[in-house]
């Protein structure tokens, strides 16, 4: 089973445009994670968020959590072509060491 | 640097074959994890492995045998190829052992295709 739902499934935006996409989850977790991956490569760490922790930003990147409605929003601001790939939430639960992903958010900038 | 080392890149398969797919890390990293990652179903955790000498089963385990006998290496092996193990592979690491695991780092992905 998936830790993580992401939503939506695929998004299409204009460069300069911000790029928002949310993240479920069913179980308690320790900490949730946002990683990156570009067609055909692995997938790159890009934030972090703690579960006592309810926004954390990166660069471009805004992260929020919500731990009573178990979801995760990942915001992208003025998004560049080069910000095309797809995105993945992923969980830890509670005293666990298992990272469970979502099935991906499919972001595509065009120029 | 190095970061997560996977070989071979791309391998074919006949059903009931076997082989193994190579994971090494320099990172010093505790933790290391197969994936593998299907159309539209995301990453799923195969096996993990918090330490040498220490293995664990993830989400779907069952075809897979792994082993770690240093902290670099992670093989995975599959000892009669499936069909439904057509899939991308990936091997991750982590700094941070059991309880909290933090940024995984990610290799470069092995893709399989088992006929």
């Amino acid at each position: 089973s998936q830790q993580g739902e992401e939503d939506p499934q695929a998004l299409s935006i204009q460069e300069g445009e911000n790029a928002t996409m949310n993240c479920s989850y069913k179980t308690s977790i320790n900490n949730l994670q946002w990683y990156r991956q570009n067609s055909g490569r692995g997938l790159v760490h890009l934030i972090l968020i703690r579960s006592n922790e309810r926004e954390k930003h990166s660069g471009r990147l805004r992260v929020t959590l919500d731990t009573s409605k178990k979801s995760s929003s990942l915001l992208i601001t003025a998004s560049r072509a080069a910000d095309t790939a797809s995105y993945f939430c992923a969980g830890i639960k509670a005293a666990g060491n298992k990272l469970t992903f979502g099935g991906g958010t499919r972001v595509l900038v065009k120029p | 640097n190095a970061g997560v080392t996977q070989t071979p890149k791309f391998q074919v398969l006949k059903t009931g074959q076997s082989m193994t797919l190579q994971c090494a890390q320099d990172m010093n990293h505790e933790y290391m994890s197969w994936y593998r990652q299907d159309p539209g179903m995301g990453l799923r955790l195969i096996h993990y492995s918090v330490g040498a000498g220490i293995t664990d089963q993830g989400e779907v385990p069952n075809g897979y045998n792994v082993s770690r006998s240093t902290t670099e290496d992670f093989p995975l092996r599959l000892l009669s190829a499936a069909p439904s193990q057509t899939s991308v592979y990936f091997c991750a690491s982590s700094s941070a052992a059991s309880g909290n695991t933090g940024e995984l780092f990610f290799g470069e992905g092995s893709r399989l295709t088992v006929l």
